[in-house]
């Protein structure tokens, strides 16, 4: 699988939107991009993923760079509940199911 | 909550002996996995199972095995455990076998190897 790059931490403010970046420049054409957080004590948890175009769901924005060498993880309004390790991993076609988790980056979300 | 459950919440036991993780997927999902989260080597995927047959491996040691019954529920049994086993232990499962599924996790076990 190919590897994504992360910055260790970020922190942001309640309410106010975060952006969060990942850099996969070696990705393949058939790459998904998944998006996952693990909440302190808690288990991971799935939260987005895309091949291609922008996605959006309840809980965030997948913003994929046109080439697809990045993506950036939009929370629209981050709440101290958003504070967790986010975790960018790309899933090849064809590829084992599982996923690999990198070392993530841990979100602090100021009140 | 993820609607995957994992049996016992923590479990602490001593070197040497073997114990067995319970895992009950989400109703429906077909895909049981198994990863290992240790402080110094992070989150590591160890085993797949898809509808009773296992479909991937990964780190999983030769002391380590699972299975996946008939009615979809996944054991995790560790044998001859070392202190280094101590670690959290989740399950997740997924719908099927497509790269587009996502996984739901389960709370983990917390074994303890004294």
């Amino acid at each position: 699988d190919a590897k994504t790059t992360q910055p260790n931490s970020m922190e942001s403010n309640e309410e106010e939107p975060v952006h969060l970046p990942c850099n996969h420049s070696t990705i393949s054409g058939t790459d998904y991009i998944h998006w996952y957080r693990q909440l302190p004590s808690q288990g991971p948890e799935y939260v987005i993923h895309g091949l291609t175009s922008n996605v959006n769901n309840r809980m965030a924005s997948l913003a994929i760079a046109e080439d697809r060498k990045s993506s950036t993880l939009i929370l629209h309004r981050a709440t101290l509940r958003d504070a967790a390790v986010y975790y960018c991993i790309l899933k090849s076609q064809g590829g084992s199911e599982k996923l690999v988790f990198g070392k993530g980056m841990k979100l602090t979300v100021n009140p | 909550d993820s609607g995957v459950t994992q049996t016992p919440k923590h479990l602490i036991t001593a070197t040497g002996q073997r114990v067995t993780l319970r895992c009950s997927p989400r109703s429906g999902d077909l895909s049981v996995y198994w990863y290992q989260q240790s402080l110094d080597q992070g989150l590591q995927f160890l085993i797949q199972y898809y509808n009773g047959e296992e479909r991937a491996k990964g780190n999983i040691l030769e002391r380590f095995s699972a299975q996946q019954f008939p009615d979809l529920h996944s054991e995790l049994n560790l044998s001859s455990l070392e202190l280094g086993d101590s670690a959290l232990y989740f399950c997740a499962s997924s719908a099927g076998d497509s790269q587009n599924n996502e996984q739901y996790f389960g709370p983990g076990t917390r074994l303890t190897v004294t």
